[in-house]
């Protein structure tokens, strides 16, 4: 069954460093989320990505935060320098549709399917 | 102010037994999702829907939307059960689409 990888699994890493977290989305998919995970939180949007450029951002996606689809097939979240409260679960989500897709009957590919997660831990 | 508000935070229940998780959110959505994270943190999609009653093997989801009230149903409960149970609002405005998110309902089945 197609699925959502993520890498790395655990990254580490120093305040005031770039870090690059990897998603490879389901192939035929066209639409692109990343979402965050403070430990013991409720999980949050961070952005949306269609067509080559953002859908829509949330107001934790700040300046620090860029999104990239490089190739075919990879879609990357880039934090420029990493703060302590940048820790945290990130999941990357792609669907087949979105919302230019929903006609308000919802449909299995309008579905977001998750990876399984890169932990941040910034120290 | 939470958006989307779940409830109970967390259920302990016996093998066997029927187990409800309520979610009731305050915008208008386009569909809701129900979602299973395991201890590990990875997040499975269990369903999603925009009207009526979904069922997949011992889950059944339900939704009013008049009420913007879904409820997620397990029966026969069992301990490969225990997991978070997360209910997420599909809002789409302009063209774009986000999920929100409620805090999640922990379950524990005991054997």
């Amino acid at each position: 069954e197609p699925e959502v990888t993520q890498t790395p699994s655990h990254q580490v890493t120093q305040m005031g460093q770039e870090v690059i977290l990897r998603c490879v989305p389901i192939s035929n998919h066209l639409y692109f989320y990343w979402y965050r995970q403070i430990l013991g939180q409720k999980v949050e949007f961070l952005v949306s990505f269609y067509n080559n450029e953002i859908s829509e951002k949330s107001e934790i996606f700040d300046d620090q935060f860029s999104v990239e689809r490089p190739d075919g097939s990879n879609f990357t979240l880039k934090i420029r320098s990493t703060k302590l409260e940048d820790s945290a679960m990130y999941f990357c989500a792609s669907s087949e549709w979105g919302a230019q897709r929903l006609t308000g009957t919802s449909t299995a590919k309008n579905i977001q399917y998750f990876g399984a997660g890169t932990r941040l831990s910034v120290l | 102010k939470n958006e989307v508000e779940q409830s109970p935070q967390n259920l302990t229940a016996q093998e066997g037994e029927f187990i409800t998780i309520n979610c009731s959110y305050s915008v208008g959505i386009s569909a809701l999702h129900w979602l299973q994270q395991h201890p590990g943190g990875g997040i499975v999609s269990l369903f999603m829907l925009s009207s009526g009653k979904k069922k997949h093997g011992r889950l059944i989801a339900t939704i009013n939307i008049q009420e913007k009230h879904s409820s997620l149903h397990i029966t026969a409960s069992h301990p490969r059960d225990s997991a978070v149970y997360i209910c997420a609002a599909l809002i789409t405005q302009g063209g774009s689409e986000k999920l929100v998110f409620g805090k999640g309902t922990k379950l524990t089945v005991n054997p």
